[in-house]
């Protein structure tokens, strides 16, 4: 079956730009989560989704980060005002969302979005 | 907080050579354990998985052990290809952050014939 899509595969933009960057999760997977990966900073959490809300934002690194999940399926990452240290690419997996979860419910991923702040 | 610690690389071996990548972890509770591995060009890709202490996860001739004691989930192979060339990423879920995955820094693998 499909996995998870996300689009664009690349985005470049000016800083101070507004971006979005879109997920679409396997079917039937209710829990999703968005990533970061930067040289600097490795692989790190931003926010998760339990249907369409968002119980663990903990990741989102300033109030220019927002995201929103509609009809339990689409995810899309938005970014406010970018800047030159947003430069990352942008990870989305998705999950059955089993209840205590203990490794059995598996994150798939996407390819990711690469974003280039200018 | 939790966190993954894992050996730096980059890593590099002839074929056929034996395999080790050290991660270390620190976590409340009881949390799985993973190896996810990222080929060049391509996504983050589930390479093995342990849920508890003492289990093996195993997959393409990769393995490593939940060492609960050592709290440590290396991976090892016993005869790496080129096409094994990687970066491997050790990981561990949150159990109470909602399953999200914390990530060690990556460990590229270079296997050269």
């Amino acid at each position: 079956g499909a996995g998870v899509s996300q689009s664009p595969s690349n985005k470049v933009t000016e800083k101070g730009k507004d971006v979005e960057l879109r997920c679409d999760p396997i079917s039937g997977h209710t829990a999703l989560y968005w990533y970061r990966q930067s040289l600097g900073q490795g692989l790190e959490f931003l926010i998760y989704f339990q249907g369409n809300s968002a119980p663990d934002k903990s990741g989102l690194p300033s109030d220019r980060f927002s995201a929103e999940r509609t009809g339990g399926s689409v995810s899309t990452l938005t970014i406010q005002r970018t800047q030159q240290e947003d430069s990352a690419v942008y990870l989305c997996a998705s999950s059955l969302g089993l209840a205590g979860g203990r490794g059995r419910d598996t994150q798939y991923f996407g390819p990711g979005t690469r974003l280039t702040v200018l | 907080g939790n966190s993954v610690t894992q050996m730096e690389g980059p890593v590099t071996l002839s074929e056929e050579a034996f395999l080790t990548i050290n991660c270390t972890y620190t976590a409340t509770g009881y949390p799985s354990l993973f190896w996810y591995v990222q080929y060049p060009g391509e996504g983050l890709q589930l390479l093995l998985k342990a849920t508890k202490a003492d289990d093996k996860g195993s997959n393409k001739g990769f393995e490593a052990t939940y060492r609960k004691e050592t709290t440590s989930f290396h991976l090892e192979k016993g005869s790496v290809q080129v096409s094994d060339s990687a970066v491997y990423f050790c990981a561990l879920s949150d159990q109470r952050g909602y399953n999200k995955l914390i990530f060690g820094a990556g460990t590229r693998l270079a296997v050269h014939p």
